[in-house]
C-alpha cells in the first residue's frame, strides 16, 4: 500500500516564477493537508482539502498561494511569483474520513529553493 | 498564547535515561491528540495516538488530562535512535474536526 507521494522532492525556482507542488494521498484517503516548514521553525498548517472542496484555508497566505484537490488526480499547491521567503519544505499529509481521530500520514515533502 | 505549547527543550540525556515531554493545548473542544516524531527535517511520522485512559507502546507511554488540557509523553530506557524532535498534535472538534495544530516540537538528543 503506497504511502503519500509528493513530487518533485526538490524544486528550484527563480524569483517571480511559479512553483507547482503535487501530492497523491494514500489509497482510500479523501482528506489532504498542506503544511510549510521554514528553516529552523515548526510545521505550520496551510490548507485542508477534500475532493473538489477547500475545507479550511486559514493558514494560506492571502496572495500568490492556492490549492486544489480535483476529482481526479493529485492535490496541487501552487505558488505564483515566488520570493526568497517562500523557500521552505512543503509537506502534504492525508487522512481517512472513516475515523473521528483523523490520524495524518505525511509524504516526504518538497524542498523549494528560490534563488 | 499559542494553541499548542510544548516544553522548549532541548533535552540532552544519557542512554538508558527516562525522559518526559509535556504539551498543553488551549481549545477545550479538541477531540484527538497525537505524538509525532520528526528526524532531521524529514517528514513527521506518527508515533502514537493519545487516549484519555492513557496508552503504552513498548518504552513509550502517552497520557491525556482533559481537565488540565495537558498531554505527556514518557520515554523509558532511552536509545540513541530516540534522538529526534517530538511534536505534539491536537485535532479540533466540531467544525474544526480534521484540522490539526502542531506544537513547535521538543528536541531530544540521547548521548552514549
Amino acid at each position: 500500500n503506497a504511502g503519500v507521494m509528493q513530487n518533485p522532492r526538490h524544486l528550484v525556482r527563480r524569483r517571480g516564477q511559479e512553483a507547482r507542488l503535487r501530492c497523491s494521498p494514500m489509497k482510500g484517503h479523501s482528506h489532504v493537508y498542506w503544511y510549510r516548514q521554514l528553516p529552523e521553525e515548526g510545521l505550520k498548517f496551510m490548507v485542508y482539502l477534500q475532493k473538489e472542496n477547500i475545507i479550511d484555508e486559514s493558514g494560506m497566505p492571502k496572495e500568490r498561494f492556492s490549492a486544489e484537490f480535483p476529482k481526479e488526480g493529485p492535490s496541487i499547491l501552487r505558488i505564483q511569483q515566488v520570493v526568497r521567503g517562500d523557500s521552505a519544505a512543503y509537506f502534504c499529509a492525508s487522512s481517512t474520513s472513516g475515523t473521528v481521530t483523523y490520524e495524518q500520514y505525511f509524504g516526504p515533502g518538497t524542498r523549494l529553493t528560490v534563488t | 498564547r499559542k494553541e499548542v505549547e510544548q516544553d522548549p527543550g532541548p533535552f540532552n540525556v544519557p542512554e538508558g535515561a527516562t525522559v518526559a515531554f509535556n504539551c498543553t493545548y488551549s481549545n477545550s473542544a479538541s477531540q484527538s491528540f497525537f505524538w509525532y516524531r520528526q528526524d532531521c527535517r524529514k517528514e513527521p511520522k506518527l508515533l502514537m495516538s493519545v487516549y484519555s485512559s492513557g496508552n503504552e507502546d513498548g518504552r513509550f507511554t502517552a497520557q491525556l488530562n482533559r481537565a488540565s488540557q495537558y498531554i505527556s509523553l514518557l520515554i523509558r530506557d532511552s536509545k540513541l535512535s530516540d534522538s529526534a524532535t517530538y511534536l505534539c498534535v491536537v485535532n479540533g472538534g466540531g467544525s474544526n474536526a480534521g484540522k490539526s495544530t502542531f506544537g513547535d516540537g521538543t528536541t531530544l538528543t540521547v548521548k552514549p
